[in-house]
């Protein structure tokens, strides 16, 4: 079992709807968790921690559940530079990155 | 004023030969990394140094060794080119060891094998 699943994608979503990303992990004893963001041939960068109690970033929302060891990415309101591929990261004694879920916003 | 740079940008070179890659933060942190990122986009660690101390080494084969001569530079040495070693390979420091910092990451070296 791979240490943090998420589904491939594409997503292919029109611009202005709601999407929802999941993700998995294997190791119980994570401490930290984040969504990162990498767009086409760039590097990856932080798109924001993920907190017990969820956490919100303007149209972005971020769940955990740790009981089913699953961490959640919603985006409101989608724009087109929202296109990107999104890692899920999981963290203890370094970070753990999901292969990543593409998400492509259509005009 | 870029925070973690990284050259070259692109890499081409024949099997068998051997090449470097340099890394440099002005961020101050105190721990840096190598990643690779394979031609699937799977990213996974290499190497970890905390304030030029070796601190994470995952399987990664003798042919590449990680060399930090100061806390801002990390380079990246790799013998003997195989084609496997064909991928992405990103820098990244953060303010400390462990799974809890956020990490800046480097513009990538694409390296080919050829």
């Amino acid at each position: 079992r791979k240490e943090v699943e998420q589904d491939p994608g594409p997503f292919n979503v029109p611009e202005g709807a709601t999407v929802a990303f999941n993700c998995t992990y294997s190791n119980s004893a994570s401490q930290s968790f984040f969504w990162y963001r990498q767009d086409c041939r760039k590097e990856p960068k932080l798109l924001m921690s993920v907190y017990s109690s969820g956490n919100e970033d303007g149209r972005f929302t971020a769940q955990l559940n740790r009981a089913s060891q699953y961490i959640s990415l919603l985006i409101r309101d989608s724009k087109l530079s929202d296109s990107a591929t999104y890692l899920c990261v999981v963290g203890r004694e370094k970070l753990t990155f999901g292969t990543g879920t593409r998400l492509t916003i259509i005009p | 004023d870029t925070a973690v740079s990284q050259t070259p940008k692109y890499l081409v070179t024949q099997m068998g030969n051997d090449k470097s890659i340099k890394c440099e933060q002005n961020l101050g942190h105190d721990t840096m990394y190598w990643y690779k990122q394979d031609s699937k986009k799977f990213l996974k660690i290499m190497f970890s140094y905390n304030n030029k101390e070796l601190i994470i080494n995952e399987t990664v084969p003798n042919r590449f060794s990680p060399k930090s001569p100061d806390k801002a530079h990390l380079n990246l040495h790799i013998n003997s080119l195989e084609l496997g070693d064909s991928a992405v390979y990103f820098c990244a420091s953060s303010q400390g060891p462990g799974g809890n910092f956020e990490q800046f990451f480097g513009p990538g070296t694409r390296l080919t094998v050829l």
